[in-house]
C-alpha cells in the first residue's frame, strides 16, 4: 500500500538556520505531493504541493521538488523564523483518489 | 466564517459513553473526511463521503458511525467509548476529481476518555 516516511523529530534550530526536512514515499503509479503544517493548537494547513515529477513547489520561503527516480519530497527552507515552529506532514494522494496519505509528522522548533 | 468547522472543540468523557462531533464546510466541496492523530501527531484516515455517499471506510471499529445528512455536512458519532479512542478527530473537505485535490482542515475535537 501507499506510505510516506519522514525524519523524525523533533528537529531544534536557532533563527536563520537552514531546515531540511527528508519525505520518501512508496505509491503506485504518479501520486501528487504535498506538505502540510500544523501550528501548536491548530488544524493542518497546506503548505504547498507538487503534482508531478520535477515540480518544484513553493510557499512562504519553503520549497520542495518532487523527484520521481529517488521518490523523494524534501522540504527546505533557508531561513526559518521563530513562526516556523510547527509540525510539518508530507503527505501524497493517488491520482485516482481523494485518499491523502501521511507522514509520522517532524516537529521544528525554532530558538530565537 | 470557518471554512470548516468541527464542535465541539473539546471533549472530556467516561469509558462506556456515547458521544457526538459534529462538522460542517462552507466551502462548497463535495467530500468530506474524518482524520484521528494520536497522542504521537499520527495521522489516519477514517471515513470519507462524497455527496452523503461513503467511498473511504478505513478498519475501524464499527463503534464509530459517521453520518451525512448533506454535502455540507459529516458527523461522527460513537458508541461505548474506550480509552483508545482518545485522540484529536479532524474534519477535512474537499472538490472530488482528478488532479491534486487540496484538504481544507478544520481545527481538531480533542476527545478525552477518563
Amino acid at each position: 500500500g501507499d506510505s510516506v516516511t519522514q525524519m523524525e523529530g523533533p528537529v531544534t534550530l536557532s533563527e536563520e538556520a537552514f531546515l531540511t526536512i527528508n519525505c520518501t514515499y512508496t505509491a503506485t503509479g504518479y501520486p501528487s505531493l504535498f506538505w502540510y503544517v500544523q501550528y501548536p493548537g491548530e488544524g493542518l494547513q497546506l503548505l504547498l504541493k507538487a503534482t508531478k515529477a520535477d515540480d518544484k513547489g513553493s510557499n512562504k520561503g519553503f520549497e520542495a521538488t518532487y523527484r520521481k527516480e529517488t521518490t523523494s519530497f524534501h522540504l527546505e527552507k533557508g531561513s526559518v523564523q521563530v513562526s516556523d515552529s510547527a509540525v510539518y506532514f508530507c503527505a501524497l494522494m493517488r491520482a485516482a483518489g481523494n485518499k491523502l496519505t501521511f507522514g509520522g509528522g517532524t516537529r521544528v522548533l525554532v530558538k530565537p | 466564517d470557518t471554512a470548516v468547522s468541527q464542535t465541539p472543540k473539546y471533549l472530556v468523557t467516561q469509558m462506556g459513553n456515547d458521544k457526538s462531533i459534529k462538522c460542517e464546510q462552507n466551502l462548497g466541496h463535495d467530500t468530506m473526511y474524518w482524520y484521528k492523530q494520536d497522542s504521537k501527531k499520527f495521522l489516519k484516515i477514517m471515513f470519507s463521503y462524497n455527496n452523503k455517499e461513503l467511498i473511504i471506510n478505513e478498519t475501524v471499529p464499527n463503534r464509530f458511525s459517521p453520518k451525512s445528512p448533506d454535502k455540507a455536512h459529516l458527523n461522527l458519532h460513537i458508541n461505548s467509548l474506550e480509552l483508545g479512542d482518545s485522540a484529536v478527530y479532524f474534519c477535512a473537505s474537499s472538490h472530488r476529481g482528478p488532479g491534486a485535490n487540496v484538504l481544507t482542515f478544520g481545527a481538531g475535537s480533542r476527545l478525552t476518555v477518563l
